[in-house]
C-alpha cells in the first residue's frame, strides 16, 4: 500500500456540472477525511467517516455535496451544480483512529477549477 | 469554536541556519493534540511533528522541535540546519477528542530556504 490516493488529480468543469471525486485511503485505517483549500489558505474540514458511517459534517458543506463511504473503504465526493465558489483543492487524509493514531495521511488532492 | 492563528505569513532562512515558526490556538479542552504539517510545492502533506497538550516534554524529530507553552496556549516550530528541502508552506494544526479527530488548521506559513 502506498499511501492515500486521489483521482482524478485535476478536475475543470463548466459552471452547473456535476463532478465526482474518488479517495482510496490506507487500507487498514478506519477513518477518512475530506478537506478543502483555497490559495492562500490552510485546509477546512468538510467531512468525516469512521469505517461507512459518516459521523461529522462541516457546516462548509452545503447541500450541493454528498459524500460516501461505502463498506468502508473508497470515498467519493460529489458536488452537484458546481459554482466557481467551488474551485479548490480538495484533499483526502485517513487514519487509523484513537488517541494513540491521530497522524493523519494525505493524498496528493484533487484540484477542481469552476470555469 | 477553535482556532489556529499562524502570524507570519512568509519566512526566509539561509541554508544551516535556524528558524522558528509561531502559532497560537484557542481552545476550551484541556485534552487535545497539536501538530505541525509540511506541504511542498505540489506535493501531499506530511506530518512533522506531533505533541500531546497533556505531556510537558516538548516533541523533537531530529532537526525539528516545538516550544509547547500550554499555558500561552502556543506552539512554535523550530527548524534547525536548515536544508533547502524544508522549503514548503508550514501549517499548525490541532484536534481534540470531541471532533472526530478532524483537524483544524492555521492559515499556513510559506518558508524559503535559500542558499
Amino acid at each position: 500500500d502506498t499511501g492515500v490516493s486521489q483521482d482524478p488529480r485535476h478536475k475543470i468543469t463548466k459552471r452547473g456540472q456535476n463532478v465526482t471525486f474518488r479517495c482510496d485511503p490506507i487500507s487498514e485505517h478506519n477513518r477518512l477525511y475530506w478537506y478543502r483549500q483555497t490559495l492562500g489558505q490552510g485546509p477546512e474540514f468538510l467531512t468525516y467517516f469512521q469505517n461507512e458511517a459518516q459521523l461529522e459534517k462541516s457546516r462548509l458543506l452545503s447541500d450541493r455535496f454528498s459524500a460516501e463511504r461505502p463498506k468502508g473503504s473508497f470515498s467519493t465526493l460529489e458536488i452537484q451544480r458546481t459554482e466557481q465558489g467551488d474551485s479548490a483543492m480538495y484533499l483526502c487524509a485517513s487514519s487509523q483512529g484513537g488517541p494513540r493514531n491521530t497522524e493523519a495521511f494525505f493524498g496528493q488532492g484533487t484540484r477542481l477549477t469552476v470555469v | 469554536a477553535q482556532t489556529v492563528t499562524q502570524s507570519q505569513p512568509e519566512m526566509s532562512v539561509q541554508e544551516a541556519e535556524t528558524v522558528t515558526l509561531s502559532c497560537t490556538y484557542d481552545t476550551s479542552e484541556n485534552n487535545y493534540y497539536l501538530f505541525w504539517y509540511k506541504q511542498p510545492p505540489s506535493r501531499q502533506m506530511i506530518l512533522v511533528i506531533r505533541q500531546e497538550a497533556y505531556k510537558q516534554q516538548n516533541a523533537t524529530e531530529n532537526r525539528f522541535s516545538v516550544n509547547f507553552q500550554k499555558a500561552a496556549k502556543s506552539f512554535s516550530l523550530k527548524i534547525s540546519d536548515s536544508q533547502l528541502g524544508d522549503t514548503a508552506m508550514y501549517f499548525c494544526a490541532f484536534i481534540d477528542s470531541n471532533s472526530g479527530y478532524a483537524l483544524n488548521f492555521g492559515k499556513g506559513t510559506s518558508l524559503l530556504v535559500t542558499p
